[in-house]
């Protein structure tokens, strides 16, 4: 019953290649986030969106592209896959910066 | 270096046990703290928020944050097998937008 919706559930790609992960979200908040997580780690924030403006971790800055054509619609873009892309992509979304974040259920990306 | 650090990483209580899970956070700018839990095959979700020194309660959970060592605890009192689950312990500075997440207490709850 989350309202944060991600597609696909499950991704597979090829080395090299390039991935689009969707997120969308129907509550109308401003800030919507992409976070990268890997067995056993933290939830690595990779980049934000407040509005129109785009925030790219720096560690992460030339790895990850997003863009938000609209409020309700937030992609995750990678150039090219490597190995280590391989992870679980959780989406998320608030009303407003660092209130409650509200994540949908995560793509799974196996990168081959 | 990872800011925020949980432990264990691992909890086993039996039901109807109380379980005690820690977080501490390495940055001394930070002013906010919260719990999501995250069942398996499920998206985290908002567990509780707590932003000033003492304790807050919300039925079997309560959560005590000491705001001088960067510290915060949750407690789950008469644990119930549907309490197990990846409890996220994550932390934010006034003003940004940033929730930075430890790595996360699997807990088990034993029938």
């Amino acid at each position: 019953d989350t309202t944060v919706k991600q597609n696909p559930r499950y991704k597979l790609a090829r080395v090299g290649k390039p991935v689009n992960l969707i997120c969308s979200q129907t509550m109308n908040h401003d800030t919507m986030y992409w976070y990268q997580k890997k067995p056993n780690q933290a939830p690595k924030l990779l980049l934000f969106y407040y509005d129109k403006i785009l925030n790219r971790e720096a560690d992460t800055f030339e790895k990850f592209q997003s863009s938000r054509p609209n409020n309700s619609f937030c992609s995750l873009y990678i150039g090219s896959a490597g190995l280590e892309y391989s992870a679980m992509y959780l989406c998320a979304s608030s009303r407003r910066g660092a209130e409650t974040l509200y994540f949908g259920s995560g793509t799974r990306l196996t990168v081959l | 270096q990872q800011k925020v650090q949980q432990s264990p990483e691992s909890l086993i209580v039996p039901e109807g046990g109380m379980a005690s899970l820690n977080c501490t956070s390495s940055d001394r700018n930070v002013d906010y703290f919260w719990w999501y839990r995250q069942h398996s095959g499920k998206s985290p979700k908002m567990l509780m928020s707590i932003f000033s020194n003492g304790e807050k309660e919300e039925g079997r959970f309560t959560v005590h944050l000491n705001k001088a060592s960067l510290h915060t605890s949750l407690h789950i009192r008469d644990s119930q097998p549907s309490d197990s689950a990846l409890y996220l312990c994550a932390a934010s500075t006034s003003g940004s937008w940033q929730l930075i997440f430890g790595s996360g207490t699997q807990l088990t709850v034993m029938p």
